[in-house]
């Protein structure tokens, strides 16, 4: 039940992009997407709900494909600040069942 | 508005002993979830409480088990500690219970060492 995340993990030279993939083998309600950088706690970036929709914040956006019970995130013209783990969590339909992905390693490089 | 907050931050305990871990949520915040990370393992789901009940629980073994105070802090407490066990526990609220529109708020986590 926990989603796949990929990559595993990505180096990524400053201005460059990249697409973090999460999948489910349930039908999602919601997705939810974290930043967690080394030592610190998990912090809320984005939710998506059913829907489809596409959200954005600054040069980090994310879609959600419910019929594919996938989630993407996207990092545009990536920045050192955006090193860290990235966990999406997802909400099946059934509801009461929410989890983190098993999380993608970020480096940003100068 | 003060953010979640853990007690102890650290923690060394001997295999066999029990440990209790405290997490106090945003103010006005009645969901609390608890999280175990270890390296290479993700944020494993422990168990949620919302409104003093449990919610939902993850797959772990009887020995970790949780409560929600009427003020919403919640405590875990793992008995028949294992060297296993050792991992960053933490903590998360919510205005309602997870998913759909309301996003966790994580506190600091309490680093548990078990030897």
């Amino acid at each position: 039940q926990q989603p796949v995340q990929s990559p595993q993990a990505v180096i990524l030279r400053e201005g460059e992009d990249a697409v973090i993939n999460c999948s489910s083998s349930k039908a999602l309600y919601s997705v939810h997407w974290y930043r967690q950088k080394h030592g610190e706690a998990p912090v809320f970036l984005m939710i998506l709900l059913k829907g489809g929709e596409q959200k954005g914040h600054e040069k980090i956006s994310a879609s959600f494909n419910e019929k594919k019970q996938q989630s993407s995130l996207y990092l545009t013209a990536s920045q050192l600040s955006y090193s860290g783990t990235y966990f999406c969590g997802t909400e099946s339909n059934t509801g009461n069942q929410f989890y983190f992905g098993t999380g993608t390693s970020l480096t940003v490089i100068p | 508005k003060a953010g979640v907050t853990q007690t102890p931050r650290y923690l060394i305990k001997t295999r066999g002993q029990q440990v209790t871990l405290s997490c106090s949520p945003i103010s006005g915040h009645r969901s609390v979830s608890w999280y175990q990370q270890t390296p290479g393992q993700g944020l494993q789901f422990l168990f949620e409480y919302f409104s003093e009940t449990q919610r939902n629980k993850g797959n772990f073994p009887g020995r970790f088990s949780g409560r929600q105070f009427s003020n919403s802090r919640s405590e875990m407490n793992v008995s028949t500690l294992e060297l296993g066990d050792s991992a960053l526990y933490l903590c998360a609220s919510s205005l309602a219970p997870t998913g759909g529109p309301y996003e966790q708020y994580f506190g600091p986590g309490t680093r548990l060492t078990v030897t």
